[in-house]
């Protein structure tokens, strides 16, 4: 079955500190697909990112980064010299053959506070 | 609209009583989903719709859930006989298509409380 663990349930950073979300998966299926979303107080989960399970050359966009690493099934984010808008629950989230759909299985989040 | 849109954004309701949340996906998405959220946890699955038929409906807990979208497009989550462990977000989502690995958006969620 699939399962997603995102070990760390809170950061505090302060403004300009990187941070790395950890992110550990379990499938069986050797073709999924893992995600990170970001949800502000609002409540909306925002995407951020998806990443094919045959595409392990890691991926920057702006002051995001993730390091997808299947030889330990982790797909980490890292966020560079963090900002308070910044603050958010993040999610790691997987889909693999499991069933007919995109279903997402969904980590517990990572509570993340980023102070001035 | 823009983005995938939920009403109620708050609901609160007495234990033992109906519910209804609504959810209007992205427009053009055939692929429909909701996901509750309870405090301090992921989303968790509940039911996904191809079109206006429920092709997996095995999150949802137990037979007072039940979810329709008789359009295609707008979908109903009806809850009966509410009772207090149902308090949570209601999440819905959309894509594209169905198929596997495919993107899902999300809307801002409809919070039930039950008293």
């Amino acid at each position: 079955a699939q399962k997603v663990t995102q070990a760390q349930t809170e950061i505090s950073v302060v403004e300009k500190e990187d941070v790395t979300l950890d992110c550990v998966y379990e499938t069986r299926d050797t073709t999924y697909y893992l995600f990170w979303y970001k949800q502000p107080p609002s409540g909306e989960l925002v995407f951020l990112i998806r990443r094919n399970s045959f595409d392990e050359q890691n991926e920057i966009s702006g002051r995001y980064s993730w390091n997808f690493q299947k030889s330990t099934s982790s797909f980490n984010f890292t966020i560079t010299a963090s900002q308070v808008v910044d603050s958010a629950v993040y999610f790691c989230a997987l889909s693999d053959t499991t069933g007919a759909n995109s279903k997402l299985t969904f980590g517990k989040g990572i509570t993340l506070s980023v102070r001035p | 609209g823009a983005g995938v849109s939920q009403t109620p954004s708050n609901k609160v309701t007495e234990k033992g009583k109906y519910v209804e949340l609504r959810c209007d996906p992205i427009s053009g998405h055939t692929a429909l989903y909701w996901y509750r959220q309870s405090l301090g946890q992921g989303p968790e699955f509940l039911i996904y719709f191809q079109g206006t038929g429920a092709a997996d409906d095995s999150g949802l807990p137990n037979d007072r859930f039940f979810a329709v979208r008789p359009e295609g497009s707008v979908s109903t989550l009806k809850i009966q006989r509410t009772e207090r462990g149902d308090s949570a977000v209601y999440l819905c989502a959309s894509s594209p298509s169905g198929g596997y690995g495919n993107t899902i958006y999300f809307g801002e969620g409809s919070w039930l409380t039950v008293v």
